[in-house]
């Protein structure tokens, strides 16, 4: 079993829906990272999170420590939203999820 | 502010062979993590350097090595390359003023290591 669990795997989604993507983790952590990858391979950090719930534009970020889990949410999402987004844990190391593949239909 | 940089982009080498990645940090960052991405086992942690000393190692074997110069540049080998490690390796660099390890990391473009 992964230390860090995603799901779902894939998502496909229309224009505008709101997307939901979660994270379970086994370890214990100093910090929870939510990262976007687009093809070709950048790899943007969106939100890096310890307690509650962060926001930045369409995207919220919550964790709860006592559940070991995170979601990571969009709202109104929109085509140019489609990439992979990955969380990982940080403890020492960086621990990672295999990554949920969003797509945003138009 | 210039981003995190990597050199080279991309690269081949032959089995047997060693190679050499780069990663310059944004000024003032101090610490600089290595990973590596292969479409079978995901994103990987191999090590991270804060002022010149690794803090913490991953999973791989003894032929990753990596070091950090006083300006805070990074490198890392590979020695005895194998078809394996073919993968996209990814430096990220933080500012973590305190030491401590939680704090946002910044990716460079990554280099993509083909072994043929």
């Amino acid at each position: 079993k992964n230390e860090v669990e995603q799901s779902p795997q894939n998502l496909t989604a229309q224009e505008g829906e709101f997307i939901t993507i979660n994270c379970s983790y086994s370890v214990g952590i100093s910090a929870l990272h939510w990262l976007q990858q687009h093809p070709g391979g950048g790899i943007v950090s969106l939100f890096m999170l310890s307690s509650g719930k962060k926001k930045h534009g369409r995207l919220i970020a919550t964790i709860n420590i006592q559940e070991k889990h995170s979601s990571l949410h969009i709202t109104a999402s929109h085509p140019r939203d489609s990439a992979v987004y990955i969380c990982a844990a940080l403890e020492g190391d960086m621990r990672f999820g295999a990554g949920t593949r969003l797509t945003v239909k138009p | 502010k210039a981003g995190v940089t990597q050199t080279p982009r991309y690269l081949i080498k032959t089995r047997g062979q060693q190679v050499t990645l780069s990663c310059s940090p944004i000024s003032g960052h101090r610490s600089v993590s290595w990973y590596q991405q292969t479409p079978g086992q995901g994103l990987q942690f191999l090590f991270e350097y804060f002022s010149e000393t690794q803090r913490n190692k991953g999973n791989f074997p003894g032929r990753f090595s990596g070091r950090q110069f006083s300006n805070s540049r990074s490198e890392m080998n590979v020695s005895t390359l194998e078809l394996g490690d073919s993968a996209l390796y990814l430096c990220a660099s933080s500012l973590d003023p305190t030491g401590r390890a939680s704090y946002e990391q910044y990716f460079g473009p990554g280099t993509r290591l083909t072994v043929t």
